[in-house]
């Protein structure tokens, strides 16, 4: 079985751009979850993902947003980028719950300068 | 909120045991994960702990004590692969995992 799939690896952008972030799942899982991962605070939960809706958010401001399709693929966006930004974002999927065992995606690594 | 803690590194001999401990504080405890993570891939699951004990899996152990927000990862005869960050992760009722900092252990010859 294919593992979790995240597009694209690396990703440079400016301050002020928007850039948007791709994760296919497992076959056969439906909730997805993304993490921000940084040196300083870890990681760090954005949002989950079920059925198209989401189910649970963190604590990031509103330019961090996200959809589901109904294939299970996410993305997210984040809008307006600021240098603290710059970090390593994770896509867990699991079988339909964030609470359950997660399978992490290789990540995208985002670098704004 | 929930509170984790765990060191930030450690240094351990190839061959050795070394122990990577993590604490605590949350309300509404449902079960503790332990993620291994090599510089610059994915995190990769190791191990849950839902009850009180020892959960054995190859040169792998984790242990659970519920009463005193505690578990260790503990890992037998090291090998250089083993270089990496462990992450302790604990849910809370049905919220998302919220993860601890990382120890960053380095197997040394």
């Amino acid at each position: 079985k294919a593992g979790v799939t995240q597009t694209p690896r690396y990703l440079i952008k400016t301050r002020g751009q928007q850039v948007t972030l791709s994760c296919s799942p497992i076959s056969g899982h439906r909730s997805v979850s993304w993490y921000q991962q940084t040196p300083g605070q870890g990681l760090q939960f954005l949002f989950e993902y079920f059925s198209e809706t989401q189910r649970n958010k963190g604590n990031f401001p509103g330019r961090f947003s996200g959809r589901q399709f109904s294939n299970s693929r996410s993305e997210m966006n984040v809008s307006t980028l600021e240098l603290g930004d710059s970090a390593l974002y994770l896509c867990a999927s699991s079988l339909s719950s964030a609470v359950e065992t997660q399978y992490f995606g290789p990540g995208t690594r985002l670098l704004v300068l | 909120g929930q509170n984790i803690d765990q060191p930030t590194e450690m240094t351990a001999t190839e061959g050795a045991i070394v122990q990577i401990n993590c604490t605590y504080q949350t309300s509404g405890f449902n079960g503790l994960f332990w993620y291994q993570q090599h510089a610059g891939e994915a995190p990769t699951f190791l191990s849950y702990n839902v009850l009180d004990g020892l959960e054995e899996k190859g040169r792998f152990s984790s242990f659970l004590s519920r009463s005193k927000g505690y578990s260790y990862l503990l890992l037998k005869e090291l090998q250089m692969k083993d270089s990496a960050s462990y992450l302790c992760a604990v849910r809370s009722g049905n919220t998302p995992l919220v993860f601890g900092k990382g120890t960053r252990l380095s197997v040394i010859a």
